[in-house]
């Protein structure tokens, strides 16, 4: 069955500061990889996602991740974060027998200090 | 407008009632899906739905139900509310024309809390 486990339940970084949130995944065939950010009281928007090609994926708001298939993981990460990216970040995989149905990890929280 | 509405946003109810919530898109998407939110849990899904005559159990449909009334619309019910479904609840679609790599698209939830 697949899963994804997400690590961290909350970080905080320094404004300015670099962010890799981490997410790692089980499933026996190559998945197909998502990062999703939720705001307060609001729903989740894509940041990015994997299905082929280019294992290093580039995402909205300077956002991008690394499928790394040895360590069955798929990391986010941000050079400089900003204020406006204190949210809760969620990974998910999808599979081919899954009809585009996800499965998600449990999230990060992001908290961002002046 | 929102793309994905869900109705009611935040409902408070007591043990036992009927509660149902409803999803309604302007997206023209075929799949529509309910989540459920826990804090600590990730998102976990309850039921899907890949056209009118399609709809699937999810991870956690034990005490839900749904109603896929038209393209548009996809209706979770919970036919006897108990406190452990308290949670926040997200609809969501996605587009079968973009294969397994569609974005999925959320509403903006609904919160429920049961006494």
């Amino acid at each position: 069955a697949q899963s994804v486990t997400q690590p961290d339940i909350h970080i905080t970084v320094s404004e300015g500061a670099s962010l890799e949130l981490r997410c790692n995944y089980s499933y026996g065939a190559t998945p197909y990889l998502f990062w999703y950010v939720q705001s307060p009281g609001q729903g989740l928007q894509l940041l990015l996602k994997y299905f082929s090609g280019d294992t290093l994926v580039q995402g909205i708001k300077g956002f991008e991740a690394e499928f790394k298939r040895s360590q069955s993981s798929f990391n986010l990460r941000k050079p400089s974060v900003h204020w406006s990216d204190a949210a809760e970040y969620f990974c998910a995989v999808g599979a081919n027998n899954q009809g585009g149905k996800l499965i998600f990890g449990q999230g990060t929280e992001l908290s961002v200090k002046p | 407008d929102a793309d994905v509405t869900q109705t009611p946003r935040n409902r408070i109810t007591k043990t036992g009632k009927r509660i149902m919530l409803e999803c309604s898109q302007t997206k023209g998407h075929d799949r529509m899906y309910w989540y459920r939110q826990d804090p600590g849990l990730g998102l976990r899904s309850i039921y899907y739905s890949f056209d009118v005559k399609d709809i699937n159990k999810g991870e956690i449909s034990d005490g839900y139900s749904v109603s896929r009334q038209a393209q548009a619309k996809f209706s979770l019910s919970l036919e006897s509310a108990i406190p452990n479904q308290t949670a926040l609840y997200f609809c969501a679609t996605s587009d079968p024309g973009q294969g397994l790599g569609g974005e999925l698209f959320f509403g903006e939830g609904s919160r429920l809390t049961v006494l």
